[in-house]
């Protein structure tokens, strides 16, 4: 069974300060997410992370994914309050087409301090 | 374009009561996922849904829940009898089976269902 661990489970960080959101998984996967969520709202898609060395950036947020470490990192770059919310990580299970679910982390709480 | 929407957001019953969860997903979106959060926990995946078709149930906890997706659009999660143990945040995900976006999962803003 596909296992996948996240950490930290919560972050306080001041604004303008870097930090690095770490997801391990435990069997190979063809596919990686991030997702964002806000209080009382939905999971939003930050990042799908496809290959071998994929890195992709949006704004301040930079998600890679190194699949023979089977290890994912999201990287805040000069934080700002505005990046507050929980973070997940999510592993794609593809069995031969039988199912596509994901397999979520814990989910790590970020909260960003003036 | 409109996006996944859950009713109700929020429900409090009690223990014994049936509940039934309400998933529109996004138009045109053949899968429909359900997952559930509880207290302190990961988000589990509980079943698969291809237009009416049940493609994948096994994260379903027992056969206290049943879902049901007919004609394709929308689906319900139903829970009877309720259990204490069942209280926790209900998401709804979907995407299309080809095209933009097939490889991400939308999802909706969850119902938060506590049972007491």
């Amino acid at each position: 069974e596909l296992k996948v661990e996240q950490n930290p489970l919560f972050l306080s960080m001041q604004e303008g300060k870097n930090y690095t959101i770490y997801c391990n998984y435990s069997t190979t996967s063809d596919r990686l997410y991030w997702y964002r969520q806000d209080p009382g709202k939905s999971l939003e898609s930050l990042f799908v992370l496809l290959s071998n060395g994929a890195v992709k950036q949006e704004g301040r947020l930079m998600a890679s994914l190194d699949t023979k470490a089977r290890l994912s990192t999201l990287h805040i770059t000069a934080a700002v309050h505005d990046l507050s919310a929980t973070y997940f990580c999510a592993v794609h299970m593809n069995y031969g087409g039988a199912t596509n679910k994901l397999i979520f982390g814990t989910g790590t709480l970020l909260a960003v301090q003036p | 374009e409109a996006g996944v929407t859950q009713f109700p957001s929020h429900s409090v019953i009690e223990k014994g009561q049936t509940v039934t969860l309400r998933c529109d997903p996004i138009s045109g979106h053949d899968n429909l996922y359900w997952y559930r959060r509880v207290m302190g926990k990961e988000i589990k995946f509980l079943l698969h849904f291809v237009k009416e078709s049940k493609q994948d149930e096994s994260g379903m906890p027992n056969n206290r829940f049943l879902a049901e997706r007919t004609g394709g659009t929308y689906s319900t999660l139903k829970v009877q009898p309720a259990e204490l143990e069942d209280s926790g945040v209900y998401f709804c995900a979907s995407s299309p089976l080809l095209g933009p976006g097939w490889d991400t999962q939308y999802f909706g803003p969850g119902t938060r269902l506590t049972v007491l």
